[in-house]
């Protein structure tokens, strides 16, 4: 069974501070990898990651992938209140389209 | 660009009614859409997927009966939740994708069944 897992699952730290998300995977066929950010409403797209060790970066968020480890990380630097969201990691399958998603990590700011 | 809609973006209903919710791509043409389910304090999980003029696809344990999902046009999907009941309250988030890869979310509807 296809199986993707997020950790921590839960992560709260100050304004400022640096974060590392973690998702890492099981799945047979693996095509690509993506990171949404979801706050009140639906996810919004941040990454989609194909390639091993190519880091992706937006401004303060970055994110590369490791298809011999089977894992991939999410990096905010210098976060703010902003960044307080859950942070869900999905993996798609050859042929089949479908995302399927980890648990997500619930990550609060304080300010 | 790449914007999804939802419709109504919260719904009241009573047992035993039925339910619709439109899921249209704004400004591109879905190749595929998809309906997921989100409880409170959970991830996201796929119902179905649908591409357009052909029946969708449910996952396992997903009632297609009670899940009635339409793909009228490249740019509209529908779900229609059959006879709800209370344990049919949720999030029920859809996507789109043009490519087959990115999936753009919507912004969900929430659905209570007194």
């Amino acid at each position: 069974e296809d199986k993707v897992v997020q950790s921590p699952l839960s992560l709260v730290v100050h304004e400022g501070d640096t974060v590392t998300l973690n998702c890492s995977y099981e799945v047979t066929n693996f095509r690509s990898l993506l990171w949404y950010k979801q706050e009140k409403k639906a996810p919004t797209f941040l990454f989609m990651l194909t390639s091993s060790g190519i880091e992706k970066k937006s401004g303060r968020l970055s994110s590369i992938l490791d298809k011999k480890e089977l894992f991939s990380i999410l990096n905010i630097t210098a976060t703010q209140t902003g960044d307080s969201a859950i942070y869900l990691c999905g993996t798609l399958i050859q042929g089949a389209q479908k995302l399927v998603f980890g648990q997500g990590t619930r990550l609060t700011i304080n300010p | 660009g790449a914007v999804v809609s939802q419709h109504p973006s919260w719904v009241i209903c009573k047992s035993g009614t039925s339910v619709k919710i439109e899921c249209r791509s704004l400004d591109f043409q879905a190749t595929t859409m998809f309906w997921y389910r989100q409880f409170p304090k959970q991830s996201l999980m796929l119902m179905a997927t649908s591409n357009e003029g052909s029946k969708a696809t449910y996952e396992q344990g997903v009632e297609k009966d009670k899940f009635l999902i339409n793909h009228a046009s490249l740019t509209l999907s529908t779900l229609t939740v059959t006879s709800a009941h209370p344990e049919d309250s949720s999030f029920y988030i859809c996507s789109a994708t043009m490519d087959g890869d990115t999936q753009y979310f919507g912004p969900g509807t929430r659905l209570t069944v007194l």
